[in-house]
């Protein structure tokens, strides 16, 4: 079984450009979920869909970050326009039932 | 006061010998825990659930401890490939997962 996949693996950005982030969950998990990790920080939470709906997006820092998944598959993180501050790695995970969580590679963001 | 607590090691151990991780938790409401493992510049990979009642895996054994609000691994007969750094995950009322900093170990030869 195929896991959690990311695209891209790697993006470097100026500050103020757009970028756009994808994560396709492993086929069948209606939960797919956004996370975060700034340097020298841990691992945050920034929102979780339950197939195509957003069933919480406390995490999100601010409306500079929209977070989609049209038909309830793969989902994209769109931040715009990027801050230095954005710069970390960003990691999606699935899950089949909300409780074990499975990770994808992550995006590595660097915002110069 | 950081929602997950862990000390960040690193914990240096020779092949062979058994190695202990603690973690506390703040949020009382918490439903769900877990042990994670995250090597180098690689996603965390789920390494068990921890129960009240204890589980073991293998060499690894976890335990919860709701009144204390304290979790832990334990991780026997450590082999080079366990070097990584485990995360002590809880996962709120809302199905978030609240991270702890992670607990480098490394396992000598």
């Amino acid at each position: 079984e195929a896991g959690v996949t990311q695209f891209p693996s790697h993006s470097v950005i100026e500050k103020g450009q757009t970028v756009t982030l994808r994560c396709d969950p492993i086929s069948g998990h209606d939960n797919l979920y956004w996370y975060r990790r700034v340097m020298g920080k841990e691992i945050k939470f920034l929102l979780h869909f339950v197939k195509e709906s957003k069933q919480d997006e406390s995490g999100m820092p601010n409306n500079r970050f929209l977070a989609e998944r049209t038909g309830g598959t793969y989902s994209t993180l769109k931040v715009q326009p990027a801050e230095l501050e954005d710069s970390g790695v960003y990691f999606c995970a699935s899950s089949p039932h909300n409780y074990e969580q499975y990770f994808g590679p992550g995006t590595r963001l660097t915002v110069t | 006061r950081k929602e997950v607590e862990q000390d960040p090691g690193p914990f240096n151990v020779p092949e062979g010998a058994t190695v202990a991780f603690n973690c506390t938790y703040s949020n009382s409401a918490s439903q769900s825990f877990f042990w994670y493992r995250q090597d180098c510049r690689k996603e965390p990979k789920l390494l068990m659930s921890v129960y009240s009642s204890g589980n073991e895996d293998g060499r690894f054994t976890a335990q919860l401890n709701r009144a204390s609000q304290y979790i832990s691994l334990l991780i026997r007969d450590s082999k080079l490939s366990d070097s990584a750094t485990y995360l002590c995950v809880v996962g709120g009322g809302r199905r978030a997962l609240t991270f702890g900093s992670g607990t480098r170990l490394q396992v000598q030869p």
